[in-house]
């Protein structure tokens, strides 16, 4: 069936350095695609989203890149803290239930 | 505002017993889901709720699994009986929007189920 996978399951950076998280997604119908954080013993937040008509879109700190052709998703975040430490999933759906991939786990070097 | 609720936190029960979780989401939110979130995996939808009317409950395993959602408000999830595979974090989650715009959902803080 079609699945969101993560390229990285873990992801080491410095405090100050930029992260990126990658993401694969296998269904070319896809059209809505959401990353999340989930911190230890908490629920998934959202971090930002990102429809197939547009190829990239930023938030604070935080920037979702699409590549349709690829159908490859990223996630950007500038200047990570040590606060940044999670896991990022990211998600496809809209009008289908969320479906996670397994998440990549980042860890803020101080 | 208040976030979605949970309890209990945490569970720990013996295999074939019975279990139940209770959410209540973000006031005003129409649309309530349950999720399965095994250790190291991303979260599993289980049932999705559109007030009190059931949307999607496809990988709910019906078998052992119920949820209902009274009154379109509160959700409860049982598990009867439980099985050594169900030991999981379960998350509720609500959205105020569903089949257009934002699809921004809100997570509770799960409960932790272990079964021995």
């Amino acid at each position: 069936g079609e699945s969101v996978g993560l390229h990285l399951p873990t992801l080491s950076v410095q405090e100050g350095d930029n992260s990126i998280i990658n993401c694969a997604y296998s269904n070319s119908a896809s059209d809505y695609f959401i990353w999340y954080k989930q911190e230890s013993g908490k629920g998934p937040q959202f971090i930002i989203d990102i429809r197939s008509n547009m190829d990239k879109r930023q938030g604070q700190r935080v920037t979702v890149l699409l590549n349709k052709t690829v159908k490859h998703l990223s996630l950007q975040i500038a200047a990570t803290q040590p606060g940044d430490s999670a896991v990022y999933f990211c998600a496809e759906g809209q009008n289908t239930p969320l479906v996670f991939g397994k998440g990549t786990r980042l860890s803020v070097i101080a | 505002e208040a976030g979605v609720a949970q309890s209990p936190r945490y569970k720990i029960i013996e295999k074939r017993q019975s279990v139940a979780f209770w959410c209540n989401p973000i006031s005003g939110h129409a649309t309530l889901y349950w999720y399965q979130q095994i250790l190291g995996q991303g979260p599993k939808l289980l049932i999705q709720f559109q007030n009190n009317g059931v949307v999607d409950d496809s990988q709910l395993p019906k078998d052992r699994f119920s949820a209902e959602r009274l009154k379109g408000v509160d959700s409860t999830l049982k598990i009867q009986p439980a099985k050594l595979e169900d030991s999981a974090v379960y998350l509720c989650a609500s959205s105020s929007l569903w089949g257009g715009g934002s699809h921004e959902q809100f997570f509770g803080p799960g409960t932790r189920l272990t079964v021995l």
